[in-house]
């Protein structure tokens, strides 16, 4: 069965900073991996996903995502952190070419971002 | 702005009604998925359509769920029997799947329910 873990419910990071937001998967085959960032009473919006080739994805907002195949991680990045970044972010996943067509979401990592 | 739009963003209702929502995909979309989330959780997989065919339910979606995508455009989720634990953000979303192509789901602001 799929699943994502994202083991930290909030990470707290000083403006300028750089900052990383973890998410480790399980799936049975390859992956197909996804962020999310959500504002309040908002709908998710999609920020970069990964399905093959280099294993550093670059995203909206300055945002960039590593995939380790060996540590089935595939953590969220920025190398210097806005106020404005402050929100909840969710990996999903989906496995490539698999029977589900369902993304699982992680439970969410607040990250709130001090001036 | 031509996103993915839900109707209404909010619904409060008594437990024992029957509530109906609606999502309007992107246009160009042929894949609608319905998702709940509650408060400190992700996203939870309800059903997912391709064009008018329901393609995919989670074991989530009991007796009472039923969602329909009638022309393959857009949708309605309806749940009938309203219980206080249905109370939640029901969030829509749809992608464009063509041959092995297929896009990012693009999410609606979703619809809160309150069940009192």
């Amino acid at each position: 069965a799929q699943s994502v873990a994202q083991p930290e419910d909030q990470v707290n990071v000083a403006e300028g900073n750089p900052l990383t937001v973890k998410c480790t998967y399980s799936v049975s085959g390859n992956p197909y991996l996804f962020w999310y960032v959500q504002y309040p009473n908002r709908g998710l919006q999609f920020l970069l996903k990964y399905i093959t080739g280099d294993n550093l994805v670059k995203g909206s907002y300055g945002f960039e995502a590593e995939f380790n195949k060996s540590q089935t991680s595939f953590h969220l990045k920025k190398p210097s952190a806005l106020v404005s970044d402050s929100a909840l972010y969710f990996c999903a996943v989906r496995e490539y070419g698999g029977a589900t067509n369902k993304l699982i979401f992680g439970t969410g990592t607040l990250l709130a971002v001090q001036p | 702005d031509t996103g993915v739009s839900q109707d209404p963003r909010h619904k409060i209702t008594k437990r024992g009604q029957n509530v109906t929502f609606r999502c309007d995909p992107i246009s160009e979309h042929n894949r609608l998925y319905w998702y709940r989330q509650t408060l400190g959780q992700g996203p939870e997989f309800l059903t997912y359509f391709q064009n008018e065919a329901q393609l995919e339910k989670s074991r989530l979606l009991s007796d009472r769920f039923s969602a329909e995508r009638p022309k393959g455009s857009f949708s309605t989720l309806e749940i009938q029997r309203t219980e206080q634990g249905d109370s939640a953000m029901y969030l829509c979303a749809s992608s464009l799947r063509t041959g092995s192509y297929n896009s990012p789901l693009h999410f609606g602001n979703g619809t809160r329910l309150t069940v009192t």
